[in-house]
């Protein structure tokens, strides 16, 4: 089953607002990453964020760990044209079992 | 560097055909792993690889076989193609879990 799950499922916002998604995961963690994937390619890294940390930021990206909920949260701020595609979160878990699991994705559109 | 590199970009095969989808990386990576996207269920974990030598099984092992002889190189065996196997692979590549993974461009996989 998949440790971690994306919401909303799909978000469409005017170019230039501020993108909210989210990730919820099931088991402890070691670290989340997220990532973007364009239609038909790979996944880019976006940004890690440890679980001592609570809060990181890259550019226009903030993402946000809360691990007493389980979940994560990407803000994409001044959104723009190019930012759309999907958006996943991945964890590992803190069991040792040096897996990397992904969630289902977040399908963001940025209308111009 | 190339990064990551995956062969074929696309193959279709017919059921219960066997084949093989490359992987290689030039960044002395050691961790390596393959991973199936199929629309709505997100990524996920087939085989992985900590290091030359050894490998394990992800989420959806059922099916492909790995081996790593290489640092360089990590080949997913398709023994007897399905049609349940029709889906798009990503292999990917990192220093470790919690670093960077880098995707390769993926294989587009049809089994008649």
């Amino acid at each position: 089953s998949q440790q971690g799950e994306e919401d909303p499922q799909a978000l469409s916002i005017q170019e230039g607002e501020n993108a909210t998604m989210n990730c919820s995961y099931k088991t402890s963690i070691n670290n989340l990453q997220w990532y973007r994937q364009n239609s038909g390619r790979g996944l880019v890294h976006l940004i890690l964020i440890r679980s001592n940390e609570r809060e990181k930021h890259s550019g226009r990206l903030r993402v946000t760990l809360d691990t007493s909920k389980k979940s994560s949260s990407l803000l994409i701020t001044a959104s723009r044209a190019a930012d759309t595609a999907s958006y996943f979160c991945a964890t590992d878990s803190n069991f040792g079992n040096e897996k990397l699991t992904f969630g289902t994705g977040t399908r963001l559109t940025i209308i111009p | 560097n190339a990064g990551v590199t995956q062969t074929p970009k696309f193959q279709v095969l017919k059921t219960g055909q066997s084949m093989t989808l490359q992987c290689a990386q030039d960044m002395n990576h050691e961790y390596m792993s393959w991973y199936r996207q199929d629309p709505g269920m997100g990524l996920r974990l087939i085989h992985y690889s900590v290091g030359a030598g050894i490998t394990d099984q992800g989420e959806v092992p059922n099916g492909y076989n790995v081996s790593r002889s290489t640092t360089e190189d990590f080949p997913l065996r398709l023994l007897s193609a399905a049609p349940s196997q029709t889906s798009v692979y990503f292999c990917a590549s990192s220093k470790g879990l919690e670093e960077t993974q880098y995707f390769g461009p993926g294989t587009r996989l049809l089994v008649l």
